[in-house]
């Protein structure tokens, strides 16, 4: 069964850093780009980070850049976010979703975990 | 960064009727956009890839069109369990924004 199942989440205070894990199991993880997506409470979804499959390139969201770290061991089958300086408008629910691929093209995310939560609060 | 309108960003509906949710985007996408279905406290689903590419195993019913800056997507009779939130997602830009959603509720 293909499957992502992450971890790590938690309560930090803002200025915090917090680090998840998403483990892979069911295909060939280091064949796939992977992403963070994330969805603060009551809100929509908001892509957060992309790693490629051999972690030549990797993109953050505006909002994230420079606090955020996005890696992988395709050994481990493991994607990270390491998340520095939260603040309060980090809290979210943090998915890992891989990225399908039309002709080496991205063009969707079809397989997501069940969320980690992180909740940012003093 | 690109950004994606949905609208409406809430509508009703019943069994049985023909839904459409629109998307467009700040700039041309070309066809790069995906369309995904969320049902409270659960992941994201992927429907639609690249404007008009049905995932596998999603309903026949569901159908995606456009290309630059307008997309629909169409539910062409609403069942029960396509009452959910709808979203939207660029693929054009390494920054993979998506819309801010659209809910499909019961009339």
């Amino acid at each position: 069964e293909v499957q992502l199942v992450e971890s790590g989440g938690g309560l930090v205070q803002p200025g915090g850093a917090l680090r998840l894990s998403c483990a892979a199991s069911g295909f060939t993880f280091s064949s796939y780009g992977m992403n963070w997506v994330r969805q603060a409470p009551g809100k929509g979804l908001q892509w957060v980070s992309f790693i490629s499959s051999g972690s030549l390139d990797i993109y953050y969201a505006t909002s994230v850049k420079g606090r955020f770290t996005i890696s992988r061991d395709n050994a481990q089958n493991s994607l990270y976010l390491q998340m520095n300086s939260l603040r309060d408008e980090d809290t979210a629910v943090y998915y890992c979703a891989r990225e399908t691929t039309v002709s080496s093209f991205p063009v969707g995310l079809d397989v997501w975990g069940q969320g980690t939560t992180v909740t940012v609060s003093s | 960064d690109i950004q994606m309108t949905q609208s409406p960003s809430t509508l009703s509906a019943s069994v049985g009727d023909r839904v459409t949710i629109t998307c467009r985007a700040s700039q041309s996408i070309s066809s790069w956009l995906a369309w995904y279905q969320q049902k409270p406290g659960k992941a994201p689903k992927l429907l639609i890839y690249k404007a008009s590419g049905l995932e596998s195993g999603v309903p026949s019913r569901f159908s995606g069109s456009g290309s630059g800056t307008e997309f629909t997507l169409t539910i062409s009779s609403l069942q029960p369990d396509d009452f959910a939130t709808y979203y939207c997602q660029q693929y054009e830009s390494y920054s993979r924004t998506f819309g801010q959603g659209t809910k499909v509720g019961i009339k």
